[in-house]
C-alpha cells in the first residue's frame, strides 16, 4: 500500500456540485497538505496542517475547505466547484523538525469541473 | 513574494546526452532548495541542498547550490529513456518553514 493515499484518482463533476478529496497516510507524519497543479504553474499550497487542531491558509485556499479528521486523515472539499478549479491535486506529508523539508507526496486526484 | 523560476521550461535530448537544469529564486531567509522528479504520478524527492559549493550526488544526477548568485542546477548525465519526466525545484524559506514555494517545472524528453 501507499504510504499516502488519495481517493478519488479520477473525478468529473458539473459546475456547483460539492466535491470532496480525501488523503490518508501511513507515515506517522504530522504534517499534511494540499496541492494544486496547473499545467504551467508549478505546484501551489492549498491548505497546510501541522496537526489535527491546526489548520492553515495557503497560497490559493479561496474556494477550498479542509478537514483534519485525524493524524492520518486530511481532506479538501470544494463547495460549488466551477471550471477553473479543474487541476490536479497533490495531497502530501513531512515530518516535523530536521525532516520538514521533505515531503513524501500521493499519487493525484485528477478532477474536472464541466 | 518568494518566486521561483525555472529553465527551460521543455527540453529534447537524445540518449546518451547530459542536460542542466536552471532553477533561480528570490526568497527572503533561504532554508533550503529541494529538487524533485515527477513522472505521471507523484512527485518524488531528488536532493536538498542547504549549502552553496557542495554537490549532491546520487548515479547519474547531481545539483549544486549557489546562495550568492541565487541559483541551482541539476545536471543528469548519459541520459536515459527512463530519466524523462518534469523536474520540480522548490525552496523553503526560514520564516514560512511550513511550507514549499515550487518552480513551474521543466519537462524533459529523452528520445531514443
Amino acid at each position: 500500500d501507499a504510504d499516502v493515499t488519495q481517493t478519488p484518482r479520477n473525478r468529473i463533476t458539473k459546475t456547483g456540485k460539492r466535491i470532496m478529496l480525501e488523503c490518508s497516510q501511513t507515515k506517522g507524519h504530522d504534517r499534511m497538505y494540499w496541492y494544486r497543479q496547473d499545467p504551467g504553474l508549478g505546484l501551489q499550497l492549498i491548505y497546510y496542517s501541522f496537526d489535527v487542531k491546526d489548520i492553515n491558509k495557503g497560497e490559493i485556499s479561496d474556494g477550498y475547505s479542509v478537514s483534519r479528521q485525524a493524524q492520518a486523515k486530511f481532506s479538501l472539499s470544494l463547495e460549488s466547484a466551477i471550471p477553473n478549479q479543474t487541476a490536479l491535486y497533490f495531497c502530501a506529508t513531512s515530518d516535523s523538525g530536521s525532516g520538514a523539508n521533505v515531503l513524501t507526496f500521493g499519487a493525484g486526484s485528477r478532477l474536472t469541473v464541466l | 513574494e518568494d518566486k521561483v523560476v525555472q529553465s527551460p521550461l521543455s527540453l529534447v535530448v537524445h540518449e546518451g546526452d547530459t542536460v542542466t537544469l536552471n532553477c533561480s529564486y528570490e526568497v527572503t531567509n533561504f532554508r533550503s532548495l529541494l529538487w524533485y522528479k515527477q513522472e505521471k504520478k507523484a512527485p518524488t524527492f531528488l536532493f536538498m541542498l542547504t549549502s552553496s559549493g557542495i554537490e549532491k550526488k546520487s548515479g547519474r544526477l547531481s545539483s549544486i547550490l549557489d546562495k550568492k548568485e541565487l541559483f541551482s542546477i541539476l545536471n543528469i548525465t548519459a541520459t536515459q529513456t527512463g530519466d524523462s519526466a518534469v523536474y520540480l525545484c522548490a525552496v523553503r524559506n526560514l520564516q514560512g518553514a511550513q511550507k514549499l514555494v515550487f518552480g513551474q517545472g521543466t519537462r524533459l524528453t529523452i528520445n531514443p
